[in-house]
């Protein structure tokens, strides 16, 4: 089965450029994370989506993050402008929720490496 | 505010010496904690999920326990192909999906 797949899998940009990461998730599952990794914070979580609708984004960092989930198979995170600090290695999971207390487990991508120059 | 915390940072073990990863967590209330395995350029990949205190999962020469207070993680007879590092995360009660992760073990194992 195909995992999470994210695009693209590196970005090298100068600062001020508009940047845009893209996720797949897996066939089916309904929730859908953006989450950020650095050496200093470790992983981060930006947002997420249930059903694609956005129900927690208190993570996004500031107005210049966005996040967007057209559709069950297919969502964007996009950074305008970018700033060197926005260097990271940003990471798409999904998962399916089967109700009640006990959750299935978030599946991640391979991460999008971001250098913002 | 929640909070998780891992330890040691860094391990370095030789092949066949067994230890164990320590996570220790303070939430508001636990709906389940989950360990991750990650390698270099990877995304983190799963392992098990704990709910309650006293459960154990096991894989291979891993195997998780739970506390109320923490969970550890105990590699027996470690490989070089175990060397990675280990995440856990806690799902907190009232915040749906949310993962809230450790910064971390590195654990190198070598011949």
């Amino acid at each position: 089965d195909a995992g999470v797949i994210q695009s693209p899998r590196h970005e090298v940009t100068e600062m001020g450029q508009e940047v845009t990461l893209r996720c797949k998730p897996i066939s089916g599952h309904d929730y859908l994370f953006w989450y950020r990794q650095t050496m200093m914070r470790g992983l981060e979580l930006l947002i997420y989506f249930n059903n694609n609708v956005p129900i927690d984004d208190s993570g996004m960092p500031e107005d210049r993050f966005s996040a967007k989930m057209p559709n069950a198979s297919f969502s964007t995170l996009k950074i305008q402008p970018s700033e060197p600090r926005d260097s990271a290695v940003y990471f798409c999971a999904s998962s399916l929720s089967r109700g009640g207390d006990r959750n299935q487990p978030q599946h991640f991508g391979d991460g999008t490496r971001l250098s913002i120059l | 505010e929640d909070q998780v915390t891992q330890s040691p940072e860094a391990l370095r073990l030789q092949e066949g010496e067994s230890s164990s990863l320590n996570c220790s967590y303070t939430v508001s209330g636990l709906r389940g904690l989950f360990w991750y395995r990650q390698d270099p350029g990877k995304g983190p990949e799963f392992l098990f999920t704990l709910y309650s205190a006293g459960e154990e999962k096991e894989k291979e020469r891993l195997k998780a326990t739970l506390t109320k207070k923490e969970s550890f993680l105990h590699i027996t007879a470690p490989k070089p192909e175990d060397s990675a590092t280990y995440l856990c995360a806690v799902q907190v009660v009232g915040t749906a999906s949310k993962l809230t992760f450790g910064t971390g073990t590195r654990l190198q194992v070598t011949l």
